[in-house]
């Protein structure tokens, strides 16, 4: 089955810097691979994501990329602010609607 | 608000006892996604069903079993509860399209927690 490793688990940066959190996945029929945030005791949200038939993706300070050939896809944020603090998850699903995802990366940013 | 309700919020039960969660989806989508996450860990993928039908299944246990009705609201039951079966239990739902591809977007209801004593 799918296999989704992410990287780092805790990753703490000071406010204004950019955060780049990691993800590779096993299964090549995996074609869609979304972000999720989630903050302490509240559902996961959909913060932005990807199809296989694209590299890039951005909406304002986050940005994520995908390499097919390597299988791997990357959650970029840039001058992060202390609301950003979370846990963001990556996943990756199939056409057959299996959803694997990440073990988590805790943010945490420092005002 | 994603318009993914789920009922009840908490629920407290005791060792080997049998539950019910329930799921509506938002108005429109026929998928529904079942996950548990325990303390301190991700989302374990459990069960997906399809406009009333089974999709996809994850690390779902014998003891848990799930349906989705014709409303397509659906309903995950836990029977013979452990202690570790205390977790937050996610639904979520998407259009599901018709085509090949069902990888949609997921809309996250707020969870029911589940403790077992």
């Amino acid at each position: 089955g799918e296999n989704v490793e992410q990287h780092p688990s805790t990753l703490s940066v000071q406010e204004g810097d950019s955060a780049v959190i990691k993800c590779t996945y096993s299964d090549s029929a995996s074609n869609y691979f979304p972000w999720y945030k989630q903050e302490l005791g509240k559902r996961p949200q959909l913060i932005i994501d990807i199809r296989s038939n694209v590299g890039e993706k951005k909406d304002q300070r986050i940005a994520v990329t995908l390499n097919k050939t390597a299988k791997h896809f990357s959650l970029h944020i840039t001058e992060t602010q202390p609301e950003d603090s979370a846990v963001y998850f990556c996943a990756a699903s199939t056409n057959a609607g299996k959803s694997t995802f990440g073990d988590g990366t805790t943010l945490t940013v420092k005002p | 608000d994603s318009g993914v309700t789920q009922t009840p919020k908490h629920l407290i039960t005791a060792t080997g006892q049998r539950v019910t969660l329930r799921c509506s989806p938002r108005s429109g989508d026929l998928s529904v996604y079942w996950y548990q996450q325990s303390l301190d860990q991700g989302l374990q993928f459990l069960i997906q069903y399809y406009n009333g039908e089974e999709r996809a299944k994850g690390n779902i246990l014998e003891r848990f079993s799930a349906q989705q009705f014709p409303d397509l609201h659906s309903e995950l039951n836990l029977s013979s509860l452990e202690l570790g079966d205390s977790a937050l239990y996610f639904c979520a739902s998407s259009k599901g399209t018709s085509g090949a591809s069902f990888t949609d977007t997921q809309y996250f209801g707020p969870g029911t927690r589940l403790t077992v004593l």
